[in-house]
This record gives C-alpha cells, structure tokens and sequence, in this order.
C-alpha cells in the first residue's frame, strides 16, 4: 500500500533559523496537502500542491512539489516561536481518503 | 473550524469496556473521518463515511466499529477497550472548491484505557 514518510521526525532550531521538513511517497500523488498541529490542538490545513514541480510560498514558508510528484517539501524561513508545531503532509488515497505522513515536530528555541 | 465537536473531550476507561465517542457536524457534509494519533505514527485513519449508513474501512480498523445514522453524527465505538487503543481521536470532514478539498479536524478525544 501507499506510504508517505517524512523527515525529519524531530527538529529544535534557534529563532530565527530556517527548518524544513521532506515527504516522501512510494507511489505517485495526484497532489499533496500539509497541514499544522499546534501543541495540543488539532491539525489545519496549510495548502495542497497540485501540479509538477509547483512551488507556492505563504509568507515565510515555501511548500514544494518534486518533479516526479513523489516528494514534498516544506521550508520555514527565519523561525519564530509561533512556528512551533508538528507539520503532516498527506496524500490521496483513492475514494476520498488521505495518507498522512508520521510528522516532523519543531521545537523553536528562542 | 466548519462547526466540527466531539465527545467526550477526554476519557479514561477499563480494559474490556465498550466506548463509544461521537463525532457531530452542523454543515451537511458527506465524508466523516475517524483517526486516530499516536507519537511516531501521525494520523492513521480508522474509518471513515461517505453518506448515511455508508462507511468504509481504513489503515488501522481492527477493533473498532462506526455507524452514521444520520448526516450529523458519526459514531465510533471501541466494542471492547484495549490498552493499545490509548490515543488521542480526530474526527474530520473534507470540504472545498475548485478541486482542492480541505480537511477540517474537530478538537480531538483523548482516550486512556487502563
């Protein structure tokens, strides 16, 4: 079946330096979501990327999709505290469900 | 947070008791999501609804049973709790336009089992 890993699973940064997070599929996605998780919270859509090779930026993050829409990426510039958080993306899995990557959490230290 | 609640919000169980944690929308929407969360697995999907009385099965579902009786409520019910079923549980709904579809997570279940 379908998997979606990701990587890092853990990351602390100093304020103000950059962090990014890579997923990872074993089969080629239609598109791909990410969405955030604050610390005791429930995870929120971020953004979908849909096309091959698309990059979209939402202020001082970068989302990424690889060429062979296999791969994602996500890239935060000049972290801030309010980026703490666990960042999932997730797949489509036929019939309107999706696969979530295990996560990578970001611990901001500032 | 497209008018997502649960219940209950946090509850502590004995091994072999049945569960059941309810999961209620207010906007019509026609796919609910069962997951659950758990550290280094993200969020695997349990069950999940396309339409009244319609489910299917997801990831992880051995063990757990749903219903949806009505477009509102979608039930998730833990037949007999086991300690590996501890968790934290998300409901969810899909919901957009022009092809991308947002899922929209209610405020979660914590579930301990003892």
């Amino acid at each position: 079946g379908q998997q979606v890993m990701q990587i890092p699973q853990y990351q602390h940064v100093q304020e103000g330096e950059d962090f990014t997070t890579y997923c990872n599929s074993s089969t080629t996605l239609s598109n791909i979501q990410w969405y955030k998780q604050r610390p005791g919270g429930h995870p929120v859509f971020l953004i979908q990327l849909v096309k091959s090779g698309e990059v979209k930026k939402q202020k001082r993050l970068t989302f990424q999709f690889g060429e062979a829409k296999k791969n994602s990426s996500l890239h935060i510039t000049a972290t801030q505290t309010t980026d703490v958080g666990t960042y999932f993306c997730a797949g489509p899995q036929g019939g309107n469900q999706f696969y979530f990557g295990t996560g990578t959490s970001l611990t901001v230290i500032p | 947070d497209a008018g997502i609640t649960q219940s209950p919000r946090h509850k502590v169980t004995e091994t072999g008791t049945p569960v059941t944690l309810r999961c209620h929308q207010t906007e019509n929407h026609r796919y609910m999501y069962w997951y659950r969360q758990d550290p280094g697995h993200g969020l695997r999907l349990i069950h999940y609804s396309y339409g009244v009385k319609d489910t299917d099965k997801g990831e992880v579902s051995d063990g757990y049973s749903v219903s949806r009786s009505k477009t509102e409520d979608f039930l998730l019910t833990l037949e007999s709790a086991t300690s590996s079923q501890t968790s934290v549980y998300f409901c969810a709904i899909i919901a957009g336009t022009g092809g991308v579809y947002e899922q929209y997570f209610g405020p979660g279940t914590r579930l301990t089992v003892t």
